[in-house]
């Protein structure tokens, strides 16, 4: 089983508040990405890092950031969460020409 | 832009049916990955295939790359509960550091 870890897994929060959701590899991987997913259903890209201090905003818009000042950790940020927000949010991380590895998920959600 | 459609969106079938689902590229793919999600779960890798008309094999699952390179299909044979979960295909994006995901396929056994 692949080492990348997500936290919180449950989050329940009210509108307007500012949340971080964590992720971190223990793999050494330089590809990281965040998607966005209701239960069950198609995997939403939002962000990517292709290494260290590079990101890129992916094909769903999103009203969150994310940073990549470490090799393993890939926290992404949403200033003012909103009920659209409510949604499980995945992390995962590759080997160049692998496959990716996928966290747990955080499942949110805005009140 | 590129795209991966997959199909059917669910598929209900007795326990001990079969089970297929088929994914088409609006493009060449250099290869195309397939990925498990539990429900309740993350998505988990499965096999990636390469070549032309690539047919490989895990148990009771069969998984064919089409000779043009641009659909893929998953069959499983005599379907068990621990089979229930979506089935996603991918293929590689036009950076090659992302994947196009196909929308899943839905496998429910009936009660």
């Amino acid at each position: 089983e692949a080492d990348i870890y997500q936290t919180p897994r449950y989050l329940v929060i009210g509108t307007g508040k500012k949340i971080t959701l964590e992720c971190s590899q223990t793999m050494g991987h330089d590809k990281m990405y965040w998607y966005q997913q209701d239960p069950g259903m198609e995997l939403h890209l939002i962000h990517y890092s292709y290494g260290v201090n590079s990101t890129e905003k992916g094909d769903l818009s999103s009203e969150s950031t994310v940073s990549r000042i470490r090799t393993e950790h890939f926290p992404l940020t949403l200033e003012s969460a909103r009920p659209s927000h409510t949604s499980q949010y995945l992390c995962a991380s590759k080997k160049e020409g692998y496959e990716q590895y996928f966290g747990p998920g955080t499942r949110l959600t805005v009140t | 832009g590129q795209q991966v459609m997959q199909i059917p969106q669910y598929q209900h079938v007795q326990e001990g049916e079969d089970f297929t689902t088929y994914c088409n590229s609006s493009t060449t793919l250099s290869n195309i990955q397939w990925y498990k999600q539990r429900p309740g779960g993350h998505p988990v890798f499965l096999i990636q295939l390469v070549k032309s008309g690539e047919v490989k094999k895990q148990k009771r699952l069969t998984f064919q790359f089409g000779e043009a390179k641009k659909n893929s299909s998953l069959h499983i044979t005599a379907t068990q509960t621990t089979d229930v979960g979506t089935y996603f295909c991918a293929g590689p994006g036009d950076s090659n550091y992302q994947l196009i995901w196909g929308a899943g396929t839905k496998l429910i056994i009936k009660p």
